[in-house]
């Protein structure tokens, strides 16, 4: 059972655009969802996390969209540049409570910005 | 903060032999992770850590798998018996507490022949 559904699997932009970048979750228990960019050879890195207690996040070009009742949340990246080609990852986990925080991550978005 | 420091960055094994990898967290860093990502998959939790308890395993850490983390610092992660399925990058993750986000190292890459 996958937990976090995410798409499109790949995505095109041209340079100056916006990608968009999709997730749909199961677990509402989960109250805590990053996401993370990984270039080739590389750990992930994150890049920017929601709590559900809000609707959006914005960190500078990135920008986190969030609806509780839908349980989608999605990632904006405004004035897309050849430098944020990679492949992103949305995720979840469960932050409340005495368990462990593994994060569950759906299976990728390898976006690649076109100069 | 030199980061999550992984060793070694790449291995390669026969089929049926032992491997063990390190992960050195980042110093403040109680809690540490294991993750396992194959290619074109996001990274499935393997094992954490708080200090040196072992506190939650994976339904895909089987009987071959076995990490440790003796003095609540570095980690290891040993893989016996090794099969081409074991065949992935192995994530190390740290982090302070669970409001902050995990640091992952870059990963040690094992192919199984």
């Amino acid at each position: 059972q996958q937990q976090v559904k995410q798409s499109p699997q790949s995505l095109i932009v041209q340079k100056g655009g916006i990608s968009i970048i999709n997730c749909a979750y199961e677990n509402t228990a989960f109250d805590y969802f990053p996401w993370y960019q990984q270039f080739p050879g590389k750990g992930p890195a994150l890049l920017i996390a929601i709590r559900p207690d809000v609707s959006e996040k914005k960190e500078g070009r990135f920008t986190i969209s969030f609806n509780k009742s839908a349980k989608q949340f999605s990632l904006h990246i405004m004035d897309s540049q050849p430098g944020d080609s990679a492949t992103y990852f949305c995720a979840a986990s469960i932050l409340s409570g005495g368990g462990a925080d593994g994060l569950t991550f759906g299976k990728g978005t390898h976006l690649i910005i076109q100069p | 903060d030199t980061g999550v420091s992984q060793d070694p960055r790449h291995k390669i094994t026969k089929r049926g032999q032992n491997v063990t990898f390190r992960c050195d967290p980042i110093s403040e860093h109680n809690r540490l992770y294991w993750y396992r990502q194959t290619l074109g998959q996001g990274p499935e939790f393997l094992t954490y850590f708080q200090n040196e308890a072992q506190l939650e395993k994976s339904r895909l850490l089987s009987d071959r798998f076995s990490a440790e983390r003796p003095k609540g610092s570095f980690s290891t992660l040993e893989i016996q018996r090794t099969e081409q399925g074991d065949s992935a990058m192995y994530l190390c993750a740290s982090s302070r507490n669970k409001e902050h986000g995990y640091t992952f190292g870059s990963g040690t890459r094992l192919t199984v022949v």
